[in-house]
């Protein structure tokens, strides 16, 4: 198994530039998860899904979108690139089944900078 | 309104002695704790973890302590090796209902073992 991965690993954005991030898990969990972290803090949960064709926002959700039409690809968009967006993104998954199950899986990340 | 607390953004310790990091939290429908470990360009991967029914889990090297009516927690690691230099993130969630399937992460704590 491959886990979790995200593509691209770096990637420079232009102010007001729109792209994508994927990413994919080949573990069929149904949970997964976009964080930031931003130096000196901890991970910023930014949107998340339980399933195929179900997404809800987190904490700090303005300035991206979602989809998830496969139990394995959830992608982010960044639509409008700001400054403040400069960051790296972490896709997680996690299998929800009873006992010990909070443990998220994490990609190696993505790091965007906005100029 | 940070919700864990990891109040030590650094910590030196000398190969062989005890690492003891701490992490606080204020939200008291958290009653599961994690612990990840973060290298440099990597995305986190599990450490441990440890439910409110208990109050100690060890693995190996590694032990959490869990004090509920303090609403602490730490991790220890003993003998700290070279190779536990990382960022140590602490991670809390309710087992069950609304928000159970998000964790809350602490800030973080920089580990340096020295040799």
């Amino acid at each position: 198994n491959a886990g979790v991965t995200q593509t691209p690993k770096f990637r420079i954005l232009k102010i007001g530039q729109s792209m994508t991030l994927q990413c994919t898990q080949d573990m069929n969990h149904n949970y997964m998860y976009w964080y930031r972290q931003d130096p000196g803090m901890g991970l910023k949960l930014i949107y998340y899904s339980v399933g195929a064709g179900i997404t809800d926002k987190g904490e700090v959700p303005n300035g991206y979108n979602v989809s998830r039409s496969t139990t394995e690809d959830f992608p982010l968009r960044l639509e409008l690139a700001a400054p403040s967006q400069t960051s790296v993104y972490f896709c997680a998954s996690r299998l929800h089944t009873s006992g010990r199950t909070h443990e998220q899986f994490f990609g190696p990340g993505t790091r965007l900078t906005v100029l | 309104d940070q919700q864990v607390k990891q109040n030590s953004p650094s910590l030196s310790v000398q190969e062989g002695r005890i690492s003891i990091l701490n992490c606080d939290y204020t939200n008291s429908m958290f009653d599961y704790f994690l612990w990840y470990k973060k290298y440099p360009a990597e995305g986190p991967t599990f450490l441990i973890s440890i439910s409110s029914i208990k109050d100690k889990n060890e693995d190996g090297r590694f032990t959490v302590f869990l004090n509920k009516s303090a609403k602490h927690l730490s991790l220890h690691i003993v003998p700290s090796q070279p190779g536990d230099s990382a960022v140590y993130f602490c991670a809390a969630s309710p087992s069950s209902g609304a928000g159970s399937y998000q964790l809350t992460f602490g800030k973080g704590t920089k580990l340096s073992v020295i040799p």
